[in-house]
């Protein structure tokens, strides 16, 4: 089956400070990766669509500036959290489309800023 | 835009017992409608999906069903075990977008 890894599986940083996380399709190309978040007991909200090769398809109230997306191979998608602050802690799920019927979906990375 | 509703939000069963999770989604529009399990502080693993001209899809204990027109899916656990407690999403699909279920979080009591 096809595998989606995500690193890191979770970080701690201080307010202020920018935070990378990959997504990574391991043995198929994506040309389109989604990005989550997840809030505690909550479901899991789209926050942008990654296109390869040009820009990333922001939801409604998500600040593109803030976070910035990055999808420059078929299989490698990254979402910078610039300038975190506390409320940005939340669980990020990246999932990566194989084909038109079927999304694979990252192990998450759980954020945490002090 | 399309809503997805899970009934109940918890459920807490014996061991043993058969159940259902409900779904409902407000535009029959879909691809295709996806259940899946999420332990706690981990990602999601893909239990069954149903493409929109399918009735429904089975995979062991798991049974799921769709009524496209209705704008509702049942997801039926046959004998739960502990090892089920998690917490169960449904998700529908455009074909490009997933909505996702607000979930319900499933405890199976040994």
């Amino acid at each position: 089956g096809a595998v989606v890894s995500q690193h890191p599986s979770w970080v701690i940083c201080k307010s202020g400070t920018s935070v990378k996380i990959e997504c990574r399709s391991l043995d198929f190309q994506a040309t389109t990766m989604f990005w989550y978040r997840q809030f505690p007991k909550q479901s899991l909200m789209l926050m942008a669509t990654s296109n390869e090769g040009s820009k990333a398809t922001y939801e409604q109230g998500v600040e593109k500036d803030k976070f910035l997306i990055n999808h420059a191979s078929l299989t490698l998608s990254t979402l910078t959290v610039t300038s975190a602050h506390p409320e940005d802690s939340s669980f990020y799920i990246c999932s990566a489309r194989k084909s038109q019927e079927t999304q694979y979906f990252g192990p998450g990375t759980r954020l945490l800023v002090l | 835009k399309q809503e997805v509703t899970q009934i109940p939000a918890a459920l807490s069963v014996p061991e043993g017992e058969n159940l259902v999770l409900n779904c409902s989604f407000t535009d029959s529009a879909i691809y295709n409608l996806q259940w899946f399990r999420q332990d706690p502080g981990k990602g999601l693993t893909s239990l069954l999906l149903i493409q929109s001209s399918q009735r429904e899809q089975t995979s062991g204990r798991l049974n799921a069903s769709l009524d496209k027109s209705s704008g509702r899916s049942t997801l039926y656990i046959a004998a739960s075990q502990p090892g089920d407690s998690a917490t169960y999403l449904c998700a529908v699909t455009t074909g490009n977008q997933f909505y996702f279920g607000t979930g319900t979080s499933l405890t199976v009591i040994p």
